[in-house]
């Protein structure tokens, strides 16, 4: 089983849509959470931190679910500048090492 | 703005060869990595710094080795290309431990024929 999984879509939606993505991880110690995207040919760029109570920067809401093990990020509004790939980004342990999901990519269409 | 650079864009190497990669960021940021991202399998540590001359295995250290002299400089060593190396490379820095947040370059498209 892979430490980070993630639907790889892709998710086509049209302008305005509200579109989700799950996230699930294998390790119950995670002690931090991202979301990056990724624009195609284009190198990961931080989106927004997860906190355990749920955070919200403008359009998109990101959660976590410790008990499930699982982390989820809506987009609300979709514009065609969020057509991107997401990756699932966790910290398992003290090395700080993060550990990357294989992405879901969104297609956002007029 | 963090800047993370990397010196090639693209690199046409060939099986045997000895290839460096280099990448260097203009923060003063202490830890250092390197990835490569494939196709269906996504980003993979390949070696981490957390210092200067300090060194640590990812999770697919094989056939590469790394080097940090400089604080802001950290580079990546193919001593002997194969053509399962073939893969987008991608350094990134972060200011510390305490602040998980990395910073990436624009990575560079290796091709190993």
């Amino acid at each position: 089983r892979k430490e980070v999984e993630q639907d790889p879509g892709p998710f086509n939606v049209p302008e305005g849509a509200t579109v989700a993505f799950n996230c699930t991880y294998s390790n119950s110690a995670s002690q931090s959470f991202f979301w990056y995207r990724q624009d195609c040919r284009k190198e990961p760029k931080l989106l927004m931190s997860v906190y355990s109570s749920g955070n919200e920067d403008g359009r998109f809401t990101a959660q976590l679910n410790r008990a499930s093990q699982y982390i989820s990020l809506l987009i609300r509004d979709s514009k065609l500048s969020d057509s991107a790939t997401y990756l699932c980004v966790v910290n398992f342990g003290t090395a700080s090492k993060l550990t990357f999901g294989t992405g879901t990519r969104l297609q956002v269409t007029l | 703005d963090v800047k993370v650079t990397q010196s090639s864009r693209y690199l046409v190497k060939r099986t045997g060869e000895k290839v460096f990669l280099e990448c260097v960021q203009d923060m003063d940021h202490e830890n250092m990595f390197w990835y490569r991202q494939d196709p269906g399998l996504g980003l993979r540590l390949i070696y981490f710094s957390y210092d200067v001359k300090m060194k640590e295995k990812g999770d697919i250290p094989e056939g590469y080795s790394v080097s940090r002299e400089k604080k802001e400089r950290f580079s990546l060593i193919l001593e002997s290309a194969s053509t399962n190396q073939t893969s987008m490379y991608l350094c990134a820095s972060r200011e510390s431990l305490a602040k998980n947040i990395q910073y990436f370059g624009a990575g560079t498209r290796l091709s190993v024929l």
